[in-house]
């Protein structure tokens, strides 16, 4: 089994909401990931979790708050966003980091449209 | 962050014909990822090499670790119309995952 599982697929926020994105992996890995993408652009890495621990915060706005409540959750909360601020939010996972053999598997995404 | 260079940016192809596309870097990278993404999905992992040299195959799709260890390739042999969509290389270095600029691939039947 190499699924990453995120909810909720599509998500229409205003600027002065709170809402949570979700994601999960039974795959026994130990690195978590968020992304945001923009249409037919590569990933943007935003955070990375080592072992539940935040390892990369590649300067996102505070208006972004990650949280890992253990090896298989992931969660982004999300107030207080720009417009600009849509896109496609994804969840990845990868066995622990070893600077070795790793592989990275992506969930589906979360559709984000901020009004 | 660092930037992989992958190219074509896009290819329009007949149904049928082999597709060939690569990454390069300055850097070197102890592991190279292949994914498709269709629109609106998240990345499909396609392939992984995890050695220099390693050639490997999934189907009509074959792809290598560059022998210095700073480029990869993939071909996708008799394209077919499913195989649209955007393909990204990535290649993890130092722990994290850097990913190319895209291939868009338009099969024409």
């Amino acid at each position: 089994d190499t699924e990453v599982t995120q909810t909720p697929k599509h998500l229409v926020m205003g600027m002065t909401n709170k809402k949570s994105l979700k994601c999960e992996q039974h795959m026994g890995h130990r690195a978590m990931y968020w992304y945001k993408q923009k249409a037919k652009k590569p990933p943007e890495l935003m955070f990375v979790y080592s072992y539940e621990k935040l390892s990369i915060n590649e300067s996102v706005p505070s208006r972004f708050s990650p949280e890992c409540p253990n090896s298989s959750l992931l969660n982004l909360h999300l107030h207080a966003l720009q417009p600009e601020d849509s896109a496609l939010y994804l969840c990845a996972s990868s066995q622990a980091p070893s600077g070795g053999q790793e592989t990275q598997y992506f969930g589906p995404g979360t559709r984000l449209l901020v009004l | 962050g660092q930037q992989l260079n992958q190219s074509p940016q896009s290819m329009f192809i007949q149904e049928g014909e082999d597709v060939s596309m690569n990454c390069t870097s300055s850097s070197i990278f102890n592991t190279w990822l292949w994914y498709k993404q269709d629109p609106g999905e998240g990345p499909v992992l396609l392939i992984a090499l995890y050695k220099a040299g390693e050639l490997t195959s999934n189907g009509r799709l074959t792809a290598q670790f560059g022998i210095t260890r700073k480029d990869s390739f993939l071909n996708i042999s008799a394209s077919i119309p499913s195989d649209v969509g955007i393909y990204f290389c990535a290649g993890l270095r130092r722990n994290q995952f850097y990913f190319g600029t895209g291939t868009s691939l338009t099969v024409i039947p």
